[in-house]
């Protein structure tokens, strides 16, 4: 089946400007997860979703991020005024179970540029 | 929070010889540990994982141990191929807390 996809794959934009990042996760995926990869390292996690509720945004960098799952099932990533520190790869997972651990799957990421 | 420390940063190996890559970390409750391998421009993919119930794992070429006492565990990589060749990620906890990533290279 459809693995997760994200969109759009690369985005520049400019100091200033507001950017929205999309995630599909698998159909019937209970569990959604952001998270930041800088250049050359690991991925950060931003924030998890249970179908629509956001239990965990603790690792948002500032009050400038945003995440809603209104539906329990897309997703949308929004950076405000972007900063040139936002610049990163931002990756989406979905995992099927909720209360346990289930593997995440990995979306391709969208590559984020602030000129 | 949670903190995952990982050794070697890069690690040079011979096609056919074992790469071991190794993870620590500091919180005694995580008990779910993944591996992810991700080449360049590409999604992180699991390889393995084991959680913390269960010592050692094994799936085919590449196996996991996991030491809860000492809060470390490994991945083992034998008769390595030119195509093992990418950054692995160890990763650690529900909201998975990931290593620095190691770059393995296995020359032909």
């Amino acid at each position: 089946g459809a693995g997760v996809s994200q969109s759009p794959r690369y985005k520049v934009a400019k100091r200033g400007q507001d950017v929205a990042l999309r995630c599909d996760p698998i159909s019937g995926h209970v569990s959604l997860f952001w998270y930041q990869q800088a250049l050359g390292q690991g991925p950060e996690f931003l924030t998890y979703f249970q179908n629509e509720a956001q239990l965990d945004k603790s690792g948002l960098p500032s009050d400038r991020f945003f995440a809603e799952r209104p539906e329990g099932s897309v997703s949308t990533l929004k950076i405000q005024r972007t900063q040139q520190e936002d610049s990163a790869v931002y990756l989406c997972a979905s995992s099927m179970g909720q209360g346990g651990i289930y593997e995440q799957y990995f979306g391709p990421g969208t590559r984020l540029t602030v000129t | 929070g949670e903190n995952v420390e990982q050794h070697p940063s890069t690690l040079s190996v011979q096609e056919g010889d074992s790469a071991v890559i190794k993870c620590t970390y500091s919180d005694s409750a995580s008990n779910y540990f993944p591996w992810y391998k991700q080449e360049l421009g590409k999604r992180p993919q699991l390889i393995i994982d084991i959680r913390s119930n269960v010592g050692e794992k094994k799936d085919q070429r590449i196996a996991v141990t996991l030491n809860k006492t000492a809060k470390h565990f490994s991945l083992h990589i034998t008769e390595t191929q030119p195509e093992d060749s990418a950054v692995y990620f160890c990763a650690a906890s529900f909201r998975l807390t990931f290593g620095q990533g190691t770059i393995l290279t296995v020359h032909p």
